[in-house]
């Protein structure tokens, strides 16, 4: 079954520019959604179709996908972006997630 | 604005069924899908299945095929989900959201219905 890879965690400082990856087999040829999750809230979309941003997105969400590996930037990183980040996606009929990135902002 | 309100939360025996409501207001109900997700305790995201509110086609994650239906209620603007033969590892936040293909992005989640499943 068709798997995609996420970082456990990553830590950026305050303003700086956070990257998280999503990795999986040829995963450039298929769309990207990213979701934010702070504890004990359900999912939010903050990217979808690899690059585009939902309406009340902050513009400092940006993501790319190609080749195997998909990202979510997160330019001049604020501590409100603290929470658990998963990638999403499908594949031969069925949508996967990845296992989700725990974002610190420290 | 978009809402989904899922039913309260349930503790269920080993064994038993649980179904679980999910009322959509401020948009189209039949123009959009509805696709379920689960989140164990302390856990990632898990894709449970995804239901056409037009024709009523499904599609379910394979391992829970067999355990799961997804139904809706064009009337009322309500889906459900029921999971049988629950087991301890099926306890999980259960969310509802808005999925226009089984395929695309969820834009709208409900707030979640905890399902303990216990002795």
């Amino acid at each position: 079954s068709y798997e995609l890879t996420q970082p456990p965690s990553v830590s950026v400082s305050p303003g700086q520019t956070a990257s998280i990856t999503c990795s999986g087999d040829k995963l450039g040829d298929k769309y990207v959604y990213w979701y934010q999750q702070k504890p004990g809230q359900s999912p939010v979309l903050v990217i979808y179709e690899d690059n585009k941003r939902p309406s009340g997105i902050p513009e400092r969400f940006s993501g790319s996908n190609s080749g195997n590996t998909a990202t979510l930037t997160i330019s001049g990183t604020q501590a409100m972006d603290e929470a658990d980040y998963y990638c999403q996606a499908w594949d031969s009929s069925h949508v996967v997630f990845g296992g989700g990135t725990k974002l610190t902002v420290l | 604005q978009v809402q989904l309100v899922q039913s309260g939360a349930e503790v269920k025996k080993p064994g038993a069924s649980v179904k679980v409501s999910c009322k959509a207001s401020g948009y189209s109900f039949s123009s959009y899908g509805i696709t379920w997700v689960r989140q164990a305790p302390g856990q990632g995201l898990e894709w449970m299945g995804w239901i056409s509110t037009y024709k009523g086609d499904t599609n379910f994650a394979q391992k829970l095929r067999g355990r799961v239906t997804m139904t809706t209620d064009t009337s009322t603007s309500t889906a459900y989900m029921e999971l049988r033969s629950l087991r301890s590892d099926d306890t999980a936040v259960y969310y509802c959201a808005r999925g226009d293909t089984p395929a695309a992005g969820i834009d709208y989640w409900g707030q979640g219905t905890l399902v303990t499943v216990s002795s």
